[in-house]
Formats: C-alpha cells, sequence, structure tokens
C-alpha cells in the first residue's frame, strides 16, 4: 500500500473550516483513499474514502486532486467536539485489506 | 449489540502473567482485526482474521501473542509471560467483508497495563 504523509498538527477555530491535508504521491490506480479520526480514549472511526471523485458525507468532505497524489478531508464548520487524531490512509480494493495508520495529524479546535 | 464491544476495558497484571483480551464483533462481520497503540502513537497491526481462520498474522511480535476466533464471531487475543513492553491499548475491529472498499468499526480498546 502507498504511503501517505501527513503534518503532525494543526489549530482551527471552532466554527470555521478544518482543511487536512494528506499527501499519497505513490498512490496506485485501484487504492482509495480513507480517513479515520481517534477522539482521545476512544477507537478510530470511520469518516469517509474515495477513489477519484470527490465525496461529501454527513461528517465532511473528501477532495481528491485530479492526479490522486494528495487529497484534503475537509470538516466544513469545526466544533470542539473535532478534536482528534485524524488519519488518512491509501490501501487497496481486493484482497485482504489491512489499513496501515501512521501517525496522523493532531487537530486541535480552540473556541 | 450495535457496536464493536471489547473486554476488559483496563487490566492491570504483573510481569510473567498471561492474559487474555476479548473482543465482540459487530454481528454478521466477517472480518476481524487486532492492532494495538502505545502512547502517541497511530494503532499498529497484529492479526486479521477472514471467518474462523487467521488470515495474517504477520503483526504478532512474537510467539508469546496468540489470537483465535473458534465460531468466527468473537476472538480472544492471549498473551504469555507478559513484558512491561506490553503494556499498550489493544484494539478490536470489525468489518462487513475484507474485499473491495471497506470500513473498519472499532471498539474502545482495552487498556493494558504490565507492571
Amino acid at each position: 500500500d502507498a504511503k501517505t504523509t501527513q503534518p503532525p498538527s494543526m489549530d482551527c477555530a471552532e466554527g470555521r473550516a478544518a482543511n487536512l491535508p494528506c499527501n499519497h504521491s505513490t498512490i496506485s490506480g485501484n487504492e482509495y483513499v480513507y480517513w479515520y479520526r481517534q477522539i482521545h480514549s476512544q477507537g478510530p472511526q470511520y469518516i469517509i474514502h474515495g477513489l477519484k471523485n470527490n465525496e461529501t458525507n454527513e461528517m465532511a468532505s473528501l477532495i481528491i486532486t485530479e492526479d490522486r497524489k494528495s487529497s484534503t478531508l475537509i470538516l466544513p464548520h469545526a466544533t470542539l467536539r473535532d478534536t482528534a487524531v485524524y488519519y488518512c490512509i491509501v490501501s487497496k480494493t481486493g484482497g485482504s485489506y489491512i489499513p496501515t495508520f501512521g501517525r496522523g495529524t493532531s487537530l486541535i479546535v480552540h473556541p | 449489540g450495535a457496536g464493536v464491544s471489547q473486554t476488559p476495558s483496563n487490566k492491570v497484571t504483573e510481569k510473567g502473567k498471561y492474559v487474555e483480551l476479548r473482543c465482540d464483533p459487530i454481528s454478521g462481520h466477517t472480518a476481524l482485526y487486532w492492532y494495538r497503540q502505545s502512547l502517541g502513537q497511530g494503532p499498529e497491526f497484529l492479526i486479521y482474521f477472514q471467518g474462523t481462520g487467521a488470515a495474517d498474522d504477520s503483526g504478532l511480535p512474537n510467539d508469546r501473542f496468540f489470537a483465535v476466533r473458534p465460531e468466527g464471531s468473537v476472538s480472544t487475543l492471549k498473551i504469555q509471560r507478559t513484558e512491561r513492553g506490553d503494556s499498550a491499548v489493544y484494539l478490536c475491529a470489525s468489518s462487513p467483508r475484507a474485499t473491495g472498499a471497506n470500513v473498519l468499526t472499532f471498539g474502545a480498546g482495552s487498556r493494558l497495563t504490565v507492571l
């Protein structure tokens, strides 16, 4: 699976959009981009995933560049409850699928 | 239940003791994963089950670690002769299948402390 690079930490004001970048320059054609987050003392929680097209759900939006070498997770109106570590994972489809977590980005949302 | 359940939530043991950690996945999920997480690190893969069989155990650190899933549902992670370095949060996750685009649901974890 392709390796991902994320900034170790970011901060955002409550009510503003949080834009979390992820670089995955070695991604291959059949690999999806997944995002999970982990709030303190909880297990990771799935947020969203995508292959080529931008995706949106009730939690977030995922913007994938046309060359698929990077992506951005957008939390449109961050709240204090969005403070967490956010993990970007790239993984193949088909066969066994074992997400590999890096250190992620620690997002702090401040009042 | 509605989610992945892990017991115990906290376990304190002494060096050299045997420990079992249990995972109840979401009903009907065929794939089950064990990870462990040390402070400040992301979850580290240990073992993955597809049904009853261990499809990939490449993440188990040594032969003191073993996991079973005899009926394809509940799984137990077993650690023999525990060492202080085994102290971590052990996370279990399940998913409906292990092929194609797939989403894992994690439990809250079992925090193991080896004194």
